[in-house]
């Protein structure tokens, strides 16, 4: 069975970078027809997709956030991290990694427990 | 403002039936997309429940049920219990954006 784990620090002040990593286990993170995500929820709202990255470094990202925006993996070390840059208060929500079963339409099947991200000096 | 519409709220007693709807357009689910459920219970990481519009992953009990018509997708429980009270949420791809993944906005499910 797949597990995902955030880890990152939890606090972010305004305008730099939050970095986040998710470590896989019980899988192979170089599996065919799954690609390793990041999603975040707002306090109090809903769910937002943030970006994708397969193994092999192909990679979409949420044109909202795009501009902002890195994900990378490593496959030896089976993890896979996210970058946003110049962060705000907007910026402050549970960020969750989670695997998504590759298809037409993509679904998450598996994710980590979540990691709060608070933006503020 | 989410791509898909889902109601803010539904209720139901012990035992009932209620189904939670998800309005898309023809950029997602009115394009053919599959529509997939989430549950949420307040302080845990998402739980997918349907996928592909009506599977269900293993360990998702029958009283969980999804279907699709047009633009819109619909998640339905039956026999309502306690432990379904949650927030659900639908998903699916939208054609405007490459690779893309759109949520509804959620739906609070409070069992009476």
């Amino acid at each position: 069975q797949v597990r995902l784990q955030e880890s990152g620090p939890g606090l972010v002040k305004p305008s730099q970078t939050l970095s986040l990593t998710c470590s896989v286990s019980g899988a192979s993170i170089s599996s065919g027809g799954f690609y390793w995500s990041w999603i975040r929820q707002l306090p109090g709202k809903g769910l937002e997709w943030i970006a994708y990255i397969y193994y092999s470094g192909s990679t979409y990202y949420n044109p909202s956030l795009k501009s902002r925006l890195s994900i990378s993996i490593d496959t030896s070390k089976s993890q896979f991290s996210l970058e946003v840059r110049s962060v705000t208060a907007a910026d402050t929500a549970v960020y969750y990694c989670a695997r998504a079963a590759w298809g037409e339409s993509n679904y998450f099947d598996s994710w980590g427990q979540g990691t709060l991200v608070t933006v503020s000096s | 403002q989410s791509v898909l519409t889902q109601p803010p709220s539904v209720s139901g007693a012990p035992g009932q039936r209620v189904t939670i709807s998800c309005t898309g357009s023809r950029y997602n689910i009115g394009a053919g997309y599959d529509v997939h459920w989430y549950q949420q219970v307040p302080g845990t990481a998402p739980k997918l429940l349907i996928y592909g519009n009506s599977n269900r992953p293993s360990g998702v009990p029958d009283r969980f049920s999804g279907s699709k018509s047009g633009t819109s997708a619909s998640l339905a429980i039956t026999g309502l219990q306690a432990e379904d009270e949650a927030d659900y949420y639908c998903q699916t791809y939208d054609n405007n954006v490459s690779g893309s993944a759109v949520f509804g906005g959620g739906t609070k499910l409070t069992v009476l």
